[in-house]
């Protein structure tokens, strides 16, 4: 079936290091790819989405590139804070059906 | 954006019993969907919920376990029943633009955290 794998699981940064955080996904007919950003004790945010007409899209300090033909998503977060601390879950949707990534636990030092 | 309510946030059952969780859209939307996530994982989606029709389970999800109402265009319910310490997640309700848009942004509540003894 439809799946997306995510990587890293877990990213330890420093304050003002950049992350990344990248997908891969396995339905062609995938069109959507959001990200979405989970703090403790609270649902998932959409942070930034790309359409798959597009190959990047960038929103202040977070960036996302997508790579149809390779089927390869990626998020970055430059600059980091300690306030990006959370999950980070990556998705692709088509239709009415989005899968998720197994998401990873980023962790940025002061 | 929709804007996402659920209730309760957290609850603390003994097994064998029940729960029913709600969950309110400030606007009308089309479908409703049911997450669970278990302790550090990702998001399972249960099942989907068209108002006026039975819900969509998803494979290993079942409706005598998870009976759903979608009594209207801005509700739902979920209910765990006959729980077991297995059924400990955070229960998300979800709704998507599909009534507005080709492309589907989803949107989350702030889960309900279920703890079952």
């Amino acid at each position: 079936g439809e799946n997306v794998e995510q990587h890293p699981s877990t990213l330890s940064v420093q304050e003002g290091d950049s992350a990344v955080i990248k997908c891969t996904y396995s339905d062609s007919a995938s069109n959507y790819f959001p990200w979405y950003k989970q703090e403790l004790g609270k649902g998932p945010q959409l942070i930034i989405d790309i359409r798959s007409n597009v190959g990047e899209k960038k929103d202040q300090r977070i960036a996302v590139t997508l790579n149809k033909t390779a089927k390869h998503f990626s998020l970055h977060i430059t600059e980091t804070q300690p306030e990006d601390s959370a999950v980070y879950f990556c998705a692709a949707a088509g239709g009415f059906k989005t899968i998720f990534g197994a998401g990873t636990r980023l962790f940025v030092k002061a | 954006s929709a804007v996402i309510s659920q209730k309760p946030s957290r609850d603390i059952c003994q097994r064998g019993t029940s729960l029913t969780i709600q969950c309110q859209v400030d606007s009308q939307v089309t479908m409703m969907f049911w997450y669970r996530q278990q302790p550090g994982q990702s998001l399972t989606l249960i099942a989907t919920a068209n108002q006026g029709s039975e819900a969509t389970y998803e494979s290993g999800f079942v409706i005598d376990k998870f009976p759903i109402s979608r009594p209207n265009l801005t509700f739902s319910t979920l209910t765990v029943s006959n729980m077991s310490p297995e059924d400990s997640s955070i229960y998300l309700c979800s709704v998507d633009s599909s009534d507005f848009s080709t492309y589907n942004e989803q949107f989350f509540g702030p889960g309900t955290r279920l703890t079952v003894l």
